[in-house]
């Protein structure tokens, strides 16, 4: 099965700026994360959704960051407008909704931002 | 926060086994103890789980010791496409699509 997908793989901008990151779970997975991950730290959960649900955006910075998830399938993730700690990998994962006690996550390439 | 501790780093020889250990001095009876791994430029990929009996499976095998305080990943024959961060993670028997908690994992260098 394809993996998760995430658009653009690398971006860079300077503060105040605008940027957006795509992501296309795996299909049939309705669950979906967004991570940001900081050089030389482990990836940190922004926000979570199941379908078009959000379930967890307690760590989300909502003054600047939003995310959305419409039709339950794929999502986008906003920062407005950016600040040089934003500079980090945006990891998006996805799993499906059962009733095991674990599902795998899977996780996309991430994209590379750069805030300058 | 993370409920575990782990090296910062380990080097291991190609060919040889790579065992990495991680502390969760503080985890409970029905937690389970799950690896992953971060390899350069990609996405944190699924290794193993286990809650106190050792597991393995095609990628590696998890020894847990008997008071759980503790655990060892092995990589059972290190190659360079295992150079990677490895991630010790405890979470709760009904995590189901709960978010994974990540330290800082142990970076391992696999060196010809």
């Amino acid at each position: 099965e394809a993996g998760v997908a995430q658009s653009p793989r690398y971006k860079i901008i300077e503060k105040r700026q605008s940027v957006a990151f795509w992501c296309n779970p795996i299909s049939g997975h309705a669950t979906l994360y967004w991570y940001q991950q900081i050089l030389g730290q482990g990836p940190k959960l922004l926000i979570q959704f199941q379908n078009n649900g959000v379930v967890d955006d307690s760590q989300l910075p909502k003054d600047r960051f939003s995310a959305e998830r419409l039709k339950g399938v794929d999502s986008t993730l906003k920062i407005q407008p950016a600040k040089l700690e934003d500079s980090a990998v945006y990891l998006c994962a996805s799993s499906r909704l059962s009733g095991s006690f674990y599902n795998e996550q899977f996780f996309g390439p991430g994209t590379r931002l750069t805030v300058l | 926060d993370a409920k575990t501790t782990q090296p910062p780093s380990m080097d291991c020889a190609e060919g040889r086994a790579a065992n990495l250990p991680c502390n969760h001095s503080t985890i409970s009876g029905n937690e389970y103890v799950y690896w992953y791994r971060q390899i350069h430029s990609q996405g944190p990929q699924y290794i193993i789980h286990g809650l106190k009996n050792n597991e393995t499976n095609e990628m590696a095998s998890l020894i847990i010791t008997e008071d759980r305080k503790s655990s060892t990943l092995i990589l059972p024959h290190a190659t360079l496409r295992d150079t990677a961060v490895y991630y010790c993670i405890v979470r709760g028997p009904h995590s189901g699509n709960t978010p994974l908690v990540f330290g800082k994992g142990t970076r391992l260098s696999v060196i010809a």
